[in-house]
Protein backbone atom coordinates (compact mmCIF):
# COMPACT_ATOMS: atom_id res chain seq x y z
CA UNK A 1 0.00 0.00 0.00
CA UNK A 2 1.02 2.94 -0.59
CA UNK A 3 1.90 6.13 2.02
CA UNK A 4 2.79 9.62 2.44
CA UNK A 5 4.91 10.89 5.22
CA UNK A 6 4.83 14.82 5.71
CA UNK A 7 7.75 15.37 8.47
CA UNK A 8 6.98 18.66 9.42
CA UNK A 9 3.62 18.95 11.89
CA UNK A 10 3.69 22.54 12.09
CA UNK A 11 5.78 25.35 9.80
CA UNK A 12 6.07 29.52 10.09
CA UNK A 13 6.78 32.05 7.73
CA UNK A 14 7.04 35.84 7.64
CA UNK A 15 4.66 37.52 5.47
CA UNK A 16 6.09 38.06 1.74
CA UNK A 17 8.72 35.17 2.41
CA UNK A 18 9.03 31.73 0.94
CA UNK A 19 8.41 28.44 2.82
CA UNK A 20 8.81 24.71 1.48
CA UNK A 21 6.53 21.98 3.02
CA UNK A 22 7.87 18.55 2.42
CA UNK A 23 6.44 15.27 1.63
CA UNK A 24 7.84 11.83 0.86
CA UNK A 25 6.34 8.97 -0.26
CA UNK A 26 6.01 5.16 -1.13
CA UNK A 27 4.82 3.41 -4.23
CA UNK A 28 5.97 0.53 -6.31
CA UNK A 29 4.10 1.96 -8.83
CA UNK A 30 5.59 3.59 -11.96
CA UNK A 31 2.72 6.18 -12.92
CA UNK A 32 0.54 8.00 -10.67
CA UNK A 33 -0.27 11.60 -8.88
CA UNK A 34 0.58 13.79 -6.28
CA UNK A 35 -1.52 16.39 -4.88
CA UNK A 36 -1.19 18.85 -2.15
CA UNK A 37 -4.46 20.39 -1.17
CA UNK A 38 -5.01 23.17 1.22
CA UNK A 39 -7.38 23.44 4.17
CA UNK A 40 -8.15 26.77 5.95
CA UNK A 41 -10.19 27.05 9.19
CA UNK A 42 -13.66 26.21 7.35
CA UNK A 43 -12.49 23.05 6.56
CA UNK A 44 -12.76 23.12 2.75
CA UNK A 45 -10.52 21.29 1.18
CA UNK A 46 -8.73 23.27 -1.89
CA UNK A 47 -6.60 21.85 -4.24
CA UNK A 48 -3.17 23.78 -4.68
CA UNK A 49 -1.40 22.32 -7.42
CA UNK A 50 -1.57 18.94 -9.47
CA UNK A 51 1.48 16.81 -10.63
CA UNK A 52 1.41 13.58 -13.09
CA UNK A 53 4.39 11.53 -12.09
CA UNK A 54 5.08 11.01 -16.06
CA UNK A 55 5.78 14.88 -16.41
CA UNK A 56 9.71 15.69 -15.61
CA UNK A 57 8.61 19.37 -15.29
CA UNK A 58 7.67 20.68 -11.91
CA UNK A 59 4.10 22.16 -11.62
CA UNK A 60 3.66 25.88 -10.35
CA UNK A 61 0.20 27.55 -9.75
CA UNK A 62 0.86 31.35 -9.39
CA UNK A 63 2.40 31.52 -6.17
CA UNK A 64 3.06 28.06 -5.63
CA UNK A 65 5.40 25.72 -7.13
CA UNK A 66 6.58 21.68 -6.32
CA UNK A 67 9.91 19.89 -6.44
CA UNK A 68 9.05 16.28 -7.50
CA UNK A 69 11.99 14.41 -7.16
CA UNK A 70 10.33 11.06 -8.52
CA UNK A 71 13.52 9.30 -7.98
CA UNK A 72 13.92 9.99 -4.53
CA UNK A 73 9.84 9.75 -3.98
CA UNK A 74 10.13 14.01 -2.94
CA UNK A 75 7.13 16.54 -3.58
CA UNK A 76 7.78 19.14 -1.65
CA UNK A 77 5.85 22.57 -2.04
CA UNK A 78 7.45 26.03 -2.28
CA UNK A 79 5.17 28.83 -1.68
CA UNK A 80 6.86 32.03 -2.83
CA UNK A 81 5.87 35.99 -1.29
CA UNK A 82 3.64 34.19 1.62
CA UNK A 83 0.37 35.89 2.24
CA UNK A 84 -2.07 35.80 5.21
CA UNK A 85 -4.12 33.94 3.35
CA UNK A 86 -1.90 31.15 2.77
CA UNK A 87 -1.45 29.83 6.53
CA UNK A 88 -3.98 26.66 6.84
CA UNK A 89 -3.24 22.80 7.18
CA UNK A 90 -1.84 21.88 3.71
CA UNK A 91 -1.89 17.78 2.92
CA UNK A 92 0.17 16.18 0.66
CA UNK A 93 -1.34 13.39 -1.50
CA UNK A 94 -1.44 10.49 -3.44
CA UNK A 95 -3.23 8.65 -6.16
CA UNK A 96 -2.77 5.79 -8.02
CA UNK A 97 -3.52 5.57 -11.77
CA UNK A 98 -3.28 1.42 -11.78
CA UNK A 99 -7.26 0.89 -12.28
CA UNK A 100 -10.48 2.43 -12.33
CA UNK A 101 -11.25 5.93 -10.03
CA UNK A 102 -8.47 5.39 -6.79
CA UNK A 103 -8.90 7.27 -3.72
CA UNK A 104 -6.81 10.16 -2.37
CA UNK A 105 -4.30 8.84 0.69
CA UNK A 106 -3.10 12.10 2.32
CA UNK A 107 -0.13 12.55 4.48
CA UNK A 108 -0.83 13.83 8.14
CA UNK A 109 -0.54 17.35 7.16
CA UNK A 110 1.79 20.75 7.93
CA UNK A 111 0.41 23.56 10.03
CA UNK A 112 1.75 26.33 8.27
CA UNK A 113 1.27 29.91 10.00
CA UNK A 114 1.99 33.15 8.26
CA UNK A 115 3.44 35.85 11.00
CA UNK A 116 2.68 39.52 9.26
CA UNK B 1 -15.89 24.95 -11.44
CA UNK B 2 -17.58 21.55 -9.83
CA UNK B 3 -20.05 22.00 -6.92
CA UNK B 4 -20.24 19.14 -4.41
CA UNK B 5 -22.80 19.85 -1.84
CA UNK B 6 -23.00 18.16 1.54
CA UNK B 7 -25.99 17.90 3.79
CA UNK B 8 -26.64 18.91 6.76
CA UNK B 9 -23.25 20.80 7.02
CA UNK B 10 -23.48 20.37 11.09
CA UNK B 11 -25.28 17.80 13.17
CA UNK B 12 -26.03 17.50 16.70
CA UNK B 13 -27.44 14.17 17.83
CA UNK B 14 -28.35 12.11 20.90
CA UNK B 15 -26.12 8.70 21.30
CA UNK B 16 -28.39 5.94 19.85
CA UNK B 17 -29.87 7.67 16.86
CA UNK B 18 -28.75 7.42 13.16
CA UNK B 19 -27.93 9.93 11.05
CA UNK B 20 -27.94 10.70 7.29
CA UNK B 21 -25.48 12.76 5.58
CA UNK B 22 -26.12 13.79 1.69
CA UNK B 23 -23.29 13.91 -0.88
CA UNK B 24 -24.47 15.76 -4.37
CA UNK B 25 -22.50 16.64 -7.44
CA UNK B 26 -24.34 20.02 -8.80
CA UNK B 27 -23.67 20.08 -12.01
CA UNK B 28 -21.71 17.14 -13.04
CA UNK B 29 -21.82 12.99 -13.22
CA UNK B 30 -19.45 11.05 -10.29
CA UNK B 31 -19.40 7.88 -11.37
CA UNK B 32 -17.18 7.24 -7.60
CA UNK B 33 -17.75 8.77 -4.70
CA UNK B 34 -15.39 8.38 -1.66
CA UNK B 35 -15.81 9.21 1.97
CA UNK B 36 -13.96 10.20 4.13
CA UNK B 37 -13.50 10.55 8.21
CA UNK B 38 -11.55 13.32 10.25
CA UNK B 39 -10.74 13.60 13.75
CA UNK B 40 -9.64 17.04 15.08
CA UNK B 41 -6.01 17.89 13.85
CA UNK B 42 -5.40 14.76 12.04
CA UNK B 43 -5.67 13.70 8.27
CA UNK B 44 -8.28 12.65 6.23
CA UNK B 45 -9.10 8.97 6.72
CA UNK B 46 -10.40 7.13 3.77
CA UNK B 47 -13.85 5.16 4.76
CA UNK B 48 -15.28 3.65 1.69
CA UNK B 49 -15.47 4.27 -1.92
CA UNK B 50 -18.52 3.90 -3.45
CA UNK B 51 -19.07 3.50 -7.12
CA UNK B 52 -23.10 4.36 -8.80
CA UNK B 53 -25.13 1.05 -8.22
CA UNK B 54 -23.17 -1.16 -6.49
CA UNK B 55 -21.94 -1.88 -3.13
CA UNK B 56 -19.92 0.39 -1.48
CA UNK B 57 -16.15 -0.83 -0.63
CA UNK B 58 -15.34 -0.30 2.81
CA UNK B 59 -11.54 0.12 4.51
CA UNK B 60 -10.38 -1.93 6.62
CA UNK B 61 -11.35 -1.28 10.14
CA UNK B 62 -14.31 0.80 9.56
CA UNK B 63 -18.21 -0.98 10.14
CA UNK B 64 -20.14 -1.48 7.24
CA UNK B 65 -23.30 -2.25 8.85
CA UNK B 66 -22.39 1.08 11.23
CA UNK B 67 -21.72 3.77 8.71
CA UNK B 68 -24.31 2.63 5.44
CA UNK B 69 -23.44 3.72 1.72
CA UNK B 70 -25.77 3.81 -1.14
CA UNK B 71 -24.69 5.68 -3.76
CA UNK B 72 -28.36 5.72 -6.10
CA UNK B 73 -27.61 7.92 -8.65
CA UNK B 74 -24.97 9.39 -10.38
CA UNK B 75 -25.29 12.53 -8.26
CA UNK B 76 -25.74 11.14 -4.76
CA UNK B 77 -24.27 9.30 -2.14
CA UNK B 78 -25.54 9.03 1.45
CA UNK B 79 -23.65 8.18 4.66
CA UNK B 80 -26.13 6.87 7.33
CA UNK B 81 -24.16 6.65 10.92
CA UNK B 82 -26.35 4.00 12.57
CA UNK B 83 -26.80 4.01 16.31
CA UNK B 84 -24.10 6.67 16.52
CA UNK B 85 -22.19 7.21 19.57
CA UNK B 86 -19.85 9.64 20.95
CA UNK B 87 -17.16 8.15 19.46
CA UNK B 88 -18.34 8.88 15.57
CA UNK B 89 -18.11 12.50 16.64
CA UNK B 90 -16.22 13.59 13.58
CA UNK B 91 -16.19 15.50 10.46
CA UNK B 92 -17.33 13.64 7.20
CA UNK B 93 -16.04 14.61 4.07
CA UNK B 94 -17.46 12.89 0.53
CA UNK B 95 -15.15 13.60 -2.61
CA UNK B 96 -16.34 13.01 -5.98
CA UNK B 97 -13.96 11.66 -8.64
CA UNK B 98 -13.95 11.92 -11.83
CA UNK B 99 -11.89 10.86 -14.79
CA UNK B 100 -7.95 11.25 -14.62
CA UNK B 101 -6.81 12.75 -11.46
CA UNK B 102 -9.74 15.39 -11.52
CA UNK B 103 -12.30 14.85 -8.53
CA UNK B 104 -13.93 17.25 -6.00
CA UNK B 105 -14.39 17.25 -2.14
CA UNK B 106 -18.04 18.25 -0.21
CA UNK B 107 -17.52 20.87 2.08
CA UNK B 108 -17.78 18.51 4.97
CA UNK B 109 -20.04 18.03 8.03
CA UNK B 110 -19.47 18.06 11.61
CA UNK B 111 -21.19 15.41 13.29
CA UNK B 112 -21.19 15.27 17.65
CA UNK B 113 -22.73 12.33 19.28
CA UNK B 114 -23.85 13.62 22.73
Amino acid sequence: AQTVTQSQPEMSVQEAETVTLSCTYDTSESDYYLFWYKQPPSRQMILVIRQEAYKQQNATENRFSVNFQKAAKSFSLKISDSQLGDAAMYFCAYRSTLSGNTPLVFGKGTRLSVIA
Amino acid sequence: GAVVSQHPSRVICKSGTSVKIECRSLDFQATTMFWYRQFPKQSLMLMATSNEGSKATYEQGVEKDKFLINHASLTLSTLTVTSAHPEDSSFYICRCGLAGARGYFGPGTRLTVL
